[in-house]
């Protein structure tokens, strides 16, 4: 079975900051992940996707397959980062995403 | 391409009425998902199409929960009876094939009083 974990619902920081947001994950099969950005009350963005591996709004996220982590990070947070962040996998065998339960990150001034 | 579109963006309706959330798909695409969004559970699958075909209904929460997909430009999801539970965010995604990137369309904001 497919599961992705985000432990914090809530990341709070200033602007300028380093941000990390975390996404483990347990899979059966080889693993594709994304990265999601929600901005308030729009739909759901694709912002990464590890097989890219590129960096995106200054964000960029590598895959661990030992920690079987993809978290993602930016060097200095900006608050239009504000938004919420889904992780989200796939699996050969798998049609669909399972997504994590989403991280809100706030970003003050 | 205008994206997914769904319709309606927002509805309020009285426990036990009907609703039908309709989605038009992106062009093209042959998947078709319908996810529902909440606070406590955040991002569920509720059904998942493969070219208008049913493949997976097993996160369609019970018998008031129907989704079908006549044509390839066309889904609806309908909630009947509508609960007061059913109140969420439903969006629609749909994907092509050759790509694993699944495009969402703005939602539709349901609230059941």
């Amino acid at each position: 079975a497919q599961r992705v974990t985000q432990p914090e619902k809530l990341l709070s920081v200033f602007k300028g900051a380093p941000v990390e947001l975390k996404c483990n994950y347990s899979y059966s099969g080889s693993p594709e992940l994304f990265w999601y950005v929600q901005y308030s009350r729009q739909r759901l963005q694709l912002l990464l996707r590890h097989i890219s591996r590129e960096s995106i709004k200054g964000f960029t996220a590598d895959l661990n397959k030992g920690e079987t982590s993809f978290h993602l990070k930016k060097p200095f947070a900006q608050e239009e980062d504000s938004a919420m962040y889904y992780c989200a996998l796939t699996s050969s065998g798998y049609s669909t995403l399972t997504f994590g339960k989403g991280t809100m990150l706030l970003v003050s001034p | 391409d205008a994206g997914v579109i769904q319709s309606p963006r927002h509805e309020v309706t009285e426990m036990g009425q009907e609703v039908t959330l309709r989605c038009k798909p992106i062009s093209g695409h042959n998947s078709l998902f319908w996810y529902r969004q909440t606070m406590m559970r955040g991002l569920e699958l509720l059904i998942y199409f493969n070219n208008n075909v049913p493949i997976d209904d097993s996160g369609m929460p019970e018998d008031r929960f129907s989704a079908k997909m006549p044509n390839a430009s066309f889904s609806t999801l309908k909630i009947q009876p509508s609960e007061p539970r059913d109140s969420a965010v439903y969006f629609c995604a749909s994907r092509q094939d050759s790509g694993n990137t699944i495009y969402f369309g703005e939602g539709s904001w349901l609230t059941v009083v």
